[in-house]
């Protein structure tokens, strides 16, 4: 039973628009989440983390809100670039050694 | 350059005939993991290693095999192929106390067992 959950498996935005990306997590003894991206034949790429004893973390364009009362974290792209079309991985963790992926979001970025 | 790397990076085989896909980093990270990723579930851990010759089941171990006798090189072993572990396959590291952030993933290696 996956325990990260990403619902959208595409998402298609205008260039210089948002992105918004979600993700839902049934475990409480989550306490860090991250973002991953992944461009075809290459692995993924770390993207943007948030602790659980923080409710948003903000790096350039990239934006991670978390709602622990709902489970559920978002990742904010402003604005969107051609660039930023790749898959989206959210990802969680309850230790040092033992990542939850979601399924991932296909994000494709129009001109 | 800072990497990890894996072979072979494409693998057609059959059933039945034992494999190893290589994993090596040269960051001389404690903690290495494989994962599988597959359409609709995302990544799932298969094996982790906190250290030379300290290993751990991950979600998904059946059927896979790992060692850890040095650092830097966490081979995944698949002693009897069958054809649901036809998937893409990833090896990661990471340091003690940079948890995630720092996690570097290979690759992959695409592997098709008939």
């Amino acid at each position: 039973d996956q325990q990260v959950k990403q619902n959208s498996p595409s998402l298609s935005v205008q260039e210089g628009r948002i992105s918004i990306l979600n993700c839902d997590y049934t475990n409480s003894m989550f306490d860090y989440f991250l973002w991953y991206k992944k461009y075809p034949a290459e692995g993924p790429t770390f993207l943007i983390s948030i602790s659980s004893i923080k409710d948003k973390n903000e790096d350039g364009r990239f934006t991670v809100f978390l709602n622990k009362s709902a489970k559920h974290l978002s990742l904010h792209i402003v604005p969107s670039q051609p660039g930023d079309s790749a898959v989206y991985f959210c990802a969680a963790s309850a230790d040092d050694y033992k990542l939850s992926f979601g399924a991932g979001t296909t994000v494709t970025v129009r001109a | 350059e800072a990497q990890v790397t894996q072979n072979p990076r494409y693998l057609i085989t059959v059933t039945g005939k034992k494999l190893t896909v290589t994993c090596s980093q040269n960051m001389n990270h404690e903690y290495m993991s494989w994962y599988r990723q597959d359409p609709g579930l995302g990544l799932r851990q298969i094996y982790y290693s906190m250290n030379v010759e300290v290993t751990d089941k991950g979600d998904v171990p059946e059927g896979y095999k790992v060692s850890r006798k040095e650092k830097r090189n966490f081979p995944l072993i698949l002693e009897s192929p069958s054809p649901n572990q036809t998937s893409l396959y990833f090896c990661a590291s990471h340091g003690r106390g940079g948890l995630y952030n720092e996690q570097f993933f290979g690759p992959g290696t695409r592997l098709t067992v008939l």
